[in-house]
């Protein structure tokens, strides 16, 4: 199984909604990512788990919180949004050991729409 | 931090040979260079990855010159399903540290019939 799901594919917010988007990979990867991807631009680093820690935070605002409940899950927390913040969210993930392989599994991401 | 630098736009026909050339002038010792596809809504899709000279796999080659600081991407005989955007990434993950990871700005890839 060579696939990372995220949940939802799409999602509409209110500026003063919480909301939380889900990914999960069970390729027993220990690093997961979380991008932004604005159209026609290409992927921005969020975050970065390694072994369920974060290990990057790419001065990201507040009002996203990233969450690593176990090796196979990742969750975006979501509140207080901007409609700026409207983009395509990508989770991806690799397999983490030193000198393993490099190359990111990438889910087909959630459409973030904030209203 | 590895700025990277590509082509906006190509054109090709179907069946030809595809070259797209990505500059990282300030790549870092422990960099390497991974190539993605792209289709419209979807997630990128690993192409293939090398660190110096040349790497083959059954869907591209990946050319990188001694002093690393470009790699060229070739898609032998391109079809229309190759129509995407193509990204070339420079950094290091291999500890999951994701060391500065930095997408190129994609060339848009375009086959024509």
């Amino acid at each position: 199984d060579t696939e990372v799901t995220q949940t939802p594919k799409h999602l509409v917010m209110g500026m003063t909604n919480k909301k939380s988007l889900k990914c999960e990979q069970h390729m027993g990867h220990r690093a997961m990512y979380w991008y932004k991807q604005k159209a026609k631009k290409p992927p921005e680093l969020m975050f970065v788990y390694s072994y369920e820690k974060l290990s990057i935070n790419e001065s990201v605002p507040s009002r996203f919180s990233p969450e690593c409940p176990n090796s196979s899950l990742l969750n975006l927390h979501l509140h207080a949004l901007q409609p700026e913040d409207s983009a395509l969210y990508l989770c991806a993930s690799s397999q983490g050991d030193r000198g393993g392989p490099r190359e990111q599994y990438f889910g087909p991401g959630t459409r973030l729409t904030v209203t | 931090l590895a700025k990277t630098t590509q082509p906006i736009s190509m054109d090709s026909y179907e069946g030809q040979e595809v070259n797209i050339t990505c500059s990282h002038n300030n790549i870092a010792t422990n960099d390497y260079i991974t190539w993605y596809q792209q289709f419209p809504s979807q997630g990128p899709r690993f192409i293939i990855q090398g660190y110096k000279t040349k790497v083959t796999n059954e869907v591209a080659s990946l050319f990188i010159p001694a002093d690393r600081k470009s790699s060229t991407l070739s898609l032998p005989r391109v079809s229309l399903s190759d129509t995407a955007v193509y990204y070339c990434l420079v950094g290091d993950i291999s500890s999951g540290s994701a060391r500065q990871l930095t997408f190129g700005s994609g060339t848009q890839l375009t086959v024509l019939p």
